[in-house]
């Protein structure tokens, strides 16, 4: 069983604003949890990479993994417009991403000027 | 230049026709990926390599082939073309020791 959640949105906050993106998992044996980031027309771009539970920052971006209640989050902080885009929360196995990534269908997050 | 690139970056084919979509990769990366992107369904994986002489089937293979006919490319084939296989298409790469990919920018493909 390999099912993310992920709320399409679309999310729209002002410029400057705290954003929230989340994903919930149903599979415990995820260990590795990403992020990846959208533009239109663009291939995913990997933003954020974490191992099992933990906070991890860079920059305006923090990731978060809650593996009791399988639960990942994305905050971004100061938010602007050019970070309006989709999205995407990724997570595999232990043995690595060897076989593949399951994504989340994707947040389309818009940040108004 | 780009790490990962994708040939062509758009293509209309009609039903019943095959199709070859093409990726290569600069990283120097064993790990070799092919997904495909439908609105409302996300990335969903359909093949990949671990290295020339290993092939996997994803998630969803039926109606598709892959070649990997070096470490740096790797082809995603459509023997006979249908409808329901417009999407966007994505070749990815992983290698070393994180379990990270990294995204070509993808395939627009349209099945009339």
């Amino acid at each position: 069983q390999k099912e993310v959640e992920q709320d399409p949105g679309p999310l729209s906050v002002p410029e400057g604003a705290i954003v929230s993106l989340n994903c919930t998992y149903s599979n415990s044996a995820f260990q590795y949890f990403m992020w990846y980031r959208q533009y239109s027309r663009k291939g995913p771009e990997l933003l954020m990479y974490t191992y099992s539970s933990g906070n991890k920052e860079d920059g305006r971006f923090t990731a978060q993994v809650d593996k009791s209640s399988k639960y990942i989050s994305l905050f971004i902080r100061d938010s602007q417009p050019s970070d309006s885009a989709t999205y995407l929360c990724a997570m595999c196995f232990p043995a690595g991403g060897a076989d593949g990534l399951t994504f989340g269908k994707g947040t389309h997050l818009i940040i108004q000027p | 230049d780009a790490d990962v690139t994708q040939t062509p970056r758009n293509r209309i084919t009609k039903t019943g026709k095959r199709i070859m979509l093409e990726c290569s990769q600069t990283k120097g990366h064993d790990r070799m990926y092919w997904y495909r992107q439908d609105p409302g369904l996300g990335l969903r994986l359909i093949y990949y390599s671990f290295d020339v002489k290993d092939i996997n089937k994803g998630e969803i293979s039926d109606g598709y082939s892959v070649s990997r006919q070096a470490q740096a490319k790797f082809s995603l084939s459509l023997e006979s073309a249908i409808p329901n296989q417009t999407a966007l298409y994505f070749c990815a790469t992983s290698g070393g020791s994180k379990e990270t990919q990294y995204f070509g920018p993808g395939t627009r493909l349209l099945v009339l």
